[in-house]
This record gives structure tokens, sequence and C-alpha cells, in this order.
């Protein structure tokens, strides 16, 4: 039961283009969504988020949008660059206010920026 | 650099045999979570602990516990080691209510044979 899907297991982009990552969920309770980057022999880290109240956020190069009704977002980098070559991982999670907030993370989409 | 740190970095353990994984959290945060991530997949949720206790758990059986210390630091321990507990296990430090954006440490390479 995968409830976050990112159904692009690699993406090659040339450098300067755009590179666009996808991702779908299944939960109507998640409002919180994040995507993490992660380069090898490093743990992930956290990359831009966006709560449910949006459809857009915007944090220099990486924007990630938000449409709730397809159950699907995407994280967009302009330009790309070589150094963004990492896999990508979308999260979501559903804030409790009384408990804790799980994070169930995608399988990922391991980027390749060419030179 | 996050500021979380995981000891040791990678650990080999035979079937059967209790394993202990030590996270340090970042300064000032409150909160610690573990995830085991698998080869090709994801992180796992595996618990959450806040002011010493675990507030939160995902699907994995009894055998996999925690503690949290008073200085915020954390274990993972995993008794009865299988083949399939081989995997990546990461500690990820946070203020509470803000688990989503945590920090992460590099991860401990646990490979069971």
């Amino acid at each position: 039961d995968q409830q976050v899907k990112q159904n692009s297991p690699s993406l090659s982009v040339q450098e300067g283009r755009i590179s666009i990552l996808n991702c779908d969920y299944t939960n109507s309770m998640f409002d919180y969504f994040l995507w993490y980057k992660k380069y090898p022999a490093e743990g992930p880290t956290f990359l831009i988020s966006i709560s449910s109240i949006k459809d857009k956020n915007e944090d220099g190069r990486f924007t990630v949008f938000l449409n709730k009704s397809a159950k699907h977002l995407s994280l967009h980098i302009v330009p790309s660059q070589p150094g963004d070559s990492a896999v990508y991982f979308c999260a979501a999670s559903a804030i409790l206010k009384t408990s804790y907030d799980k994070v169930i993370f995608g399988p990922g989409t391991s980027l390749s920026v060419i030179p | 650099e996050t500021g979380v740190t995981q000891s040791p970095t990678h650990l080999i353990k035979t079937r059967g045999q209790q394993v202990t994984l030590r996270c340090s959290s970042q300064s000032g945060h409150n909160t610690v979570s573990w995830y085991q991530q698998a080869l090709g997949q994801g992180p796992q949720f595996i618990f959450q602990y806040y002011r010493e206790e675990e507030n939160g758990r995902g699907n994995f059986p009894p055998r996999f516990s925690g503690l949290q210390f008073p200085n915020y630091s954390s274990e993972l321990n995993v008794n009865a080691l299988e083949l399939d507990d081989s995997a990546l296990y990461l500690c990820a430090s946070s203020l509470v209510g803000m688990n989503a954006e945590a920090f992460f440490g590099q991860g401990t390479r646990l490979t069971v044979v």
C-alpha cells in the first residue's frame, strides 16, 4: 500500500534546462508535502515544502506545485545544474495537533543533470 | 552541516543477534525519529520519540525499540535480527510539530548475514 508514489525511478536533463519531478499520493488526509534531496553516503536534506492550503511555493530555482484535486505534486528546478544530480524524495504528512506528524516518503527519483 | 550524527556508519551482524544504533540530535531539537531505508526505496518510518517517550510508531514489530535520553540523543535497538533488516537506518531530529522538516543524519548501514 504505497501512499506516496514517484513513478519515474530516474530522469536525465541537460544542464540549464528545466527538471520536473512528479509525485502522486493516495491519502486525502495528507496536508503537508515536502521534497528531500539525497546525495550518496549522506542523509536526506530538506529542500522545499508546501501546505495543502497553497498550490505553489517557490524558493530560488525550486518551485513546488500542488494539485489537490488530482492528488499530484511536482518539483520544478530551473535552471538545472550538475550539482542538482541526486535522488529526490517526495514526502507527505498528516499533521495531527495532539500526536506525531508521521512522514511518508515516496521511493525516490534519481535525477542526473548532464553538463 | 546538519548537526545530526549517527554511529556507527557501517555494521555487520549475524542473524539472530541484537544491535544498537546511536544518534545525536541537532542542538535545540526535542524530537527524534528513526527510519529504515531499504535499497531502492524511500525511508520507512519506524518510530518517533518526544520527551523520552515513544509518541508514534510505523508498521514495525516490537523487536524494534528505542530510547531517547535527557540530552535528546537516541538509540535504536533491534533484537533477533533477520536478513531483511539489512538496510540504511536514518535518524532525524526536529522540533515537536515540525517533524516534517527534519534534519537527517548520514545513516548507519546495517548488513545482516
